[in-house]
């Protein structure tokens, strides 16, 4: 069975924080993703990472930064938490580009 | 014109019934096509390929249709427990960049 683990099922932040969301696979994909999902919006891309220190940007990276220095971690970083980075945040890992990704049980982050 | 369209719905059906969804395309060199099930505020789950051919899964099959650029997924004899919301997905490009459509809700009433 797949398994990907999000580091927090809910966190709750206040604005101008830092805030690390982690994702950790023990598949041994090398692609890695992530998502935040609102309502209306559906799911929208904010990074990926075909690989070790590898990334690239998605539609909406403003405001975020990643880090993939192991091949099974991804971590998901908000520079300066604001208030509309309030969000269900979605990591997904896909085994190659044919495949279908696979998620992880999210994590609900409120910015106050 | 967005790159993957769904209708939101929401669809309401009486068990038993048959229902499809559709899900248009934009991008004509879109390689690979999925079908995720999501529940309310749970993660996507993947729950069926897409394959020209077409193909089943017990009560559900899912076709391509490459020239209109759809793919769609049906339902038969719904159950209560296929309420949910279900995602279509493309890739394309070079990184095979995943596209989700928004979703459609469907609810199966008693």
């Amino acid at each position: 069975d797949v398994k990907v683990t999000q580091s927090s099922r809910y966190l709750v932040k206040r604005t101008g924080e830092k805030v690390f969301l982690e994702c950790v696979q023990d598949m041994d994909h090398e692609n890695m993703f992530w998502y935040r999902q609102d309502p209306g919006l559906g799911l929208r891309l904010i990074y990926f990472s075909y690989d070790v220190k590898m990334k690239e940007k998605g539609d909406i990276p403003e405001g975020y930064s990643v880090s993939r220095e192991k091949k099974e971690r991804f971590s998901l970083i908000l520079e300066s938490a604001s208030t509309n980075q309030t969000s269900m945040y979605l990591c997904a890992i896909r085994y190659n580009h044919n495949q279908p990704q696979h998620f992880g049980d999210g994590t609900r982050l409120s910015i106050l | 014109r967005k790159e993957v369209e769904q209708d939101p719905g929401p669809f309401n059906v009486p068990e038993g019934a048959t229902v499809a969804f559709n899900c248009t395309y934009s991008n004509s060199a879109s390689q690979s096509f999925f079908w995720y099930r999501q529940d309310c505020r749970k993660e996507p789950k993947l729950l069926m390929s897409v394959y020209s051919s077409g193909n089943e899964d017990g009560r559900f099959t899912a076709q391509l249709n490459r020239a209109s650029q759809y793919i769609s997924l049906l339902i038969r004899d719904s159950k209560l427990s296929d309420s949910a919301t279900y995602l279509c997905v493309v890739t394309s490009g070079g990184y095979q960049k995943v596209t989700f459509g928004i979703g459609t809700k469907l609810q199966v009433i008693p």
